[in-house]
């Protein structure tokens, strides 16, 4: 497979708590990058970690990246109502997306 | 601003028409690709673009058709062909240099009665 798989399908979570979710890939990769999607809405790249990099950061957002574990972890500090939407994973070239993790967060 | 259009947002098509769904991107990107969403579901690729005159069958490229004359359009036209054409259809580009970030339309939903 040359797309990431996402993991839980779907999160809920209170306003204020942190959401994580996961990635995992199957193949070798260069970079590994996270998107957000709003219901309806075209997706937004949110952070891109290189595969020599083991973490990286960008405002409430912290990506990890194991590659000898071929997975990725996004955690979202803090969460907020705006929060609310499907994020995705994407490794390859090609650029190929799974079904995402949809989070809810609840006010 | 520099950014994608894709356009219409909505369209409605009867069963046996052909529909053309517009990507306009002035980023200068090389890179053009359609995808397809159902509901509750990832993004599957229909066609890939990575220079002008050129293009590539994705995942699920049977019913549709695209073409690239400019660097800036990548049409795509959802055949007759297509049996089940309803869907949620999203553009994106990529430029040739960098770390190989998509940027994307809002979108068009495209519904057959």
């Amino acid at each position: 497979s040359q797309q990431g798989e996402e993991d839980p399908q779907a999160l809920s979570i209170q306003e204020g708590e942190n959401a994580t979710m996961n990635c995992s890939y199957k193949t070798s990769i260069n970079n590994l990058q996270w998107y957000r999607q709003n219901s309806g809405r075209g997706l937004v790249h949110l952070i891109l970690i290189r595969s020599n990099e083991r973490e990286k950061h960008s405002g409430r957002l912290r990506v990890t990246l194991d590659t000898s574990k071929k997975s990725s972890s996004l955690l979202i500090t803090a969460s907020r109502a705006a929060d609310t939407a499907s994020y995705f994973c994407v490794i390859r070239r090609k650029l190929s997306f799974g079904a995402g993790t949809t989070v809810t967060v609840r006010a | 601003d520099g950014g994608i259009t894709q356009s219409p947002k909505y369209l409605f098509r009867k069963e046996g028409q052909n529909v053309t769904l517009s990507c306009e991107q002035n980023l200068n990107h090389d890179a053009m690709y359609w995808y397809r969403q159902d509901p509750g579901q990832g993004l599957r690729l229909i066609y890939y673009s990575q220079i002008v005159n050129d293009f590539q069958k994705g995942d699920i490229a049977e019913g549709y058709s695209v073409s690239r004359e400019k660097k800036e359009s990548f049409p795509l036209t959802v055949t007759s062909a297509q049996k089940n054409p309803t869907a949620f259809y999203l553009c994106a580009s990529r430029g040739g240099a960098g770390t190989g970030e998509l940027f994307f339309g809002e979108g068009s939903r495209l519904t057959v009665l």
